[in-house]
Order: C-alpha cells, then sequence, then structure tokens
C-alpha cells in the first residue's frame, strides 16, 4: 500500500479564498482523522471519521472550517473563507482500528494564507 | 483532559552522546502510549506503542520505557541521522484519538 496520501503537499492562497485539502487513507482502515500542526500548539484534532461518520468535531475551530468523507477511501478538509490565523501543516492519518493500535500519517499539506 | 508533556523542547548532542527524552502524561486510563519520530517536511512515523508501566521497546540506538506517569525515550550513542523531532502520544480507556504532546527536537552534530 502506498501509504496515506495527501494532496495537495503545498497550497498558498490569500485570505478570503475557498481552500479544499485531500486525503487517501490506507485501504481498510476503519478510522480518519485530520490534525494541524503548529509551531505554537503542536498537533492538534481536528475531526475524525469512522466507517465515513464524523464521531467528533469538537477540535475544529470555527464554523469555516468543514470535513467530509463521502466514501472509505477519500476525505477532504474545506476552509472557507481562509484566513492568515489558518496558514499551518494539516496531516490526515488513518488507523485499521482505535485502541492499542498506532495511526498512520500522510506527509502533510503545508497552507500559507497571506 | 487527558495532557502530554514532553521536555525538553530542544536537545543537541554530539555523535556518540547518549541522553534521554521524557514525555510526562496524564489519562484516565491509558490504552496505549505512543512514540513517533517526524522529520521535516514529512508526517509523523510511527517507532513504538507501550501498554503498561515496566514496559520496555528497543530499535536500533532507541530504547522506550513506560512508567505510571511518565515514558523515556533513551538514545544510546546518536549519529546524525537521528535528527529528528520525537513525539509522544496517548490514547486513553476510552478509545479516544490520540493525544500529542509538542515534541522535542533533537539535532545531533557529527
Amino acid at each position: 500500500d502506498a501509504g496515506v496520501i495527501q494532496s495537495p503537499r503545498h497550497e498558498v492562497t490569500e485570505m478570503g479564498q475557498e481552500v479544499t485539502l485531500r486525503c487517501k487513507p490506507i485501504s481498510g482502515h476503519d478510522y480518519l482523522f485530520w490534525y494541524r500542526q503548529t509551531m505554537m500548539r503542536g498537533l492538534e484534532l481536528l475531526i475524525y471519521f469512522n466507517n465515513n461518520v464524523p464521531i467528533d468535531d469538537s477540535g475544529m475551530p470555527e464554523d469555516r472550517f468543514s470535513a467530509k468523507m463521502p466514501n472509505a477511501s477519500f476525505s477532504t478538509l474545506k476552509i472557507q473563507p481562509s484566513e492568515p490565523r489558518d496558514s499551518a501543516v494539516y496531516f490526515c492519518a488513518s488507523d485499521i482500528r482505535q485502541g492499542g493500535t498506532e495511526a498512520f500519517f500522510g506527509q502533510g499539506t503545508r497552507l500559507t494564507v497571506v | 483532559e487527558d495532557q502530554v508533556t514532553q521536555s525538553p523542547e530542544a536537545l543537541r548532542l554530539q555523535e556518540g552522546e547518549s541522553s534521554s527524552l521524557n514525555c510526562s502524561y496524564t489519562v484516565s486510563g491509558l490504552r496505549g502510549l505512543f512514540w513517533y519520530r517526524q522529520d521535516p517536511g514529512k508526517g509523523p512515523e510511527f517507532l513504538f506503542t507501550l501498554y503498561s508501566a515496566g514496559e520496555e521497546k528497543e530499535k536500533e540506538r532507541l530504547k522506550a520505557t513506560l512508567t505510571k506517569k511518565e515514558s523515556f525515550l533513551h538514545i544510546t550513542a546518536p549519529k546524525p541521522e537521528d535528527s529528528a523531532t520525537y513525539l509522544c502520544a496517548v490514547r486513553n480507556s476510552g478509545n479516544t484519538p490520540l493525544v500529542f504532546g509538542k515534541g522535542t527536537r533533537l539535532s545531533v552534530i557529527a
């Protein structure tokens, strides 16, 4: 398996624009997580899905953020409208099941909002 | 609320100089403690999972240990290629997603 695949790797956008980040989890993994990483706050969980259903979105910072998982092999994280403080690295991770198993991370999308 | 604190924030070692990284945690029933390595521009890469106090795991120059309140990542005779950020995370008995510390940035100088 190629691992968790994220696109794009880098995104530069202007404030106010819509941004869509994409993720393909590892085949067979039931859980998908979106994390955001900044120097100040480290890795923060935004939202996670189990079998394509959102379980906990309490980490989503504002209504400007939304996430979907239309099928087992694809998820999106959308920011509309984007703001400079959204600049961070966004990671997607997947897990075959929770419990004692580890999550596998993608390479991340570095978002810069100017 | 589950919390993970890692220290030091940054560590600079000479090649061959052994040391330890610390991960202190508070969690409502530990389901697992995880160590990851993260290289610049890449996603975290899984290293170890520890499940109970007293457990130890080794991989090359790295050894992870666990007590009821903290975990250590011991690095023996490090090499420059060990330079990375090391992240610690916990999962509680409620089976919630991993909660991460902010990491320790390790630099090993030849």
